[in-house]
């Protein structure tokens, strides 16, 4: 079975561009999650979805950052415009509604020069 | 005060020791426990649910002390494999809102 799938695995960047990053939650999963890892501050999560629509984005560090669910095997967070300080390593997760065990994707190292 | 809390090591064992990690949550309204294990440069991986009576997979069992707040990860006879990063997470179901504690990482030495 296809895990969770994230792309682009890397992505690097100049500073001021826009970044897309994209992921599949795994077929039958209700919830997807985007989290931020740095050695910094750990892993941060962003935001969540529940039946394609946002519960909580409190975790979304400023207007630079959006994140959308159109359908329920598809996500994107965009980063516009990127800032060095968003250099990371970005993971989508997804788990059945209502349940805490999450499966994450490989992550998108983004490095924003 | 930290929603969930870890002490971030690093623990150095040598192999075929005994380790263990705990993890403090401060809203009594919490849920659900896992440990989630993470190798270096890689996602997040679900190592085991904690139930309330502790429950144990081979060589590593998990205990929950709600009345101080606290969940445990034990190791035992420690194998080169189990050097990463130990995440424990904690779950409100009702707010189904998912806090991740920074990690505890674990290097096995020879």
């Amino acid at each position: 079975d296809a895990g969770v799938i994230q792309s682009p695995r890397h992505e690097v960047t100049e500073m001021g561009q826009e970044v897309t990053l994209r992921c599949k939650p795994i077929s039958g999963h209700n919830s997807l999650f985007w989290y931020r890892q740095t050695m910094m501050r750990g892993l941060e999560l962003l935001i969540y979805f529940n039946n394609n629509v946002p519960i909580d984005d409190s975790g979304m560090p400023e207007d630079r950052f959006s994140a959308k669910m159109p359908n329920a095997s598809f996500s994107t967070l965009k980063i516009q415009p990127s800032e060095p300080r968003d250099s990371a390593v970005y993971f989508c997760a997804s788990s059945v509604a209502g349940a805490g065990e999450q499966f994450f994707g490989p992550g998108t190292r983004l490095t924003v020069l | 005060r930290k929603e969930v809390e870890q002490d971030p090591g690093p623990f150095n064992v040598p192999e075929g020791a005994t380790v263990a990690f705990n993890c403090t949550y401060s809203n009594s309204a919490s849920q659900s426990f896992f440990w989630y294990r993470q190798d270096c440069r890689k996602e997040p991986k679900l190592l085991m649910s904690v139930y309330s009576s502790g429950n144990e997979d081979g060589r590593f069992t998990a205990q929950l002390n709600r009345a101080s707040q606290y969940i445990s990860l034990l190791i035992r006879d420690s194998k080169l494999s189990d050097s990463a990063t130990y995440l424990c997470v904690v779950y409100r179901r009702g707010y189904q809102k998912v806090t991740f504690g920074t990690g505890t990482k674990l290097q096995v030495i020879p």
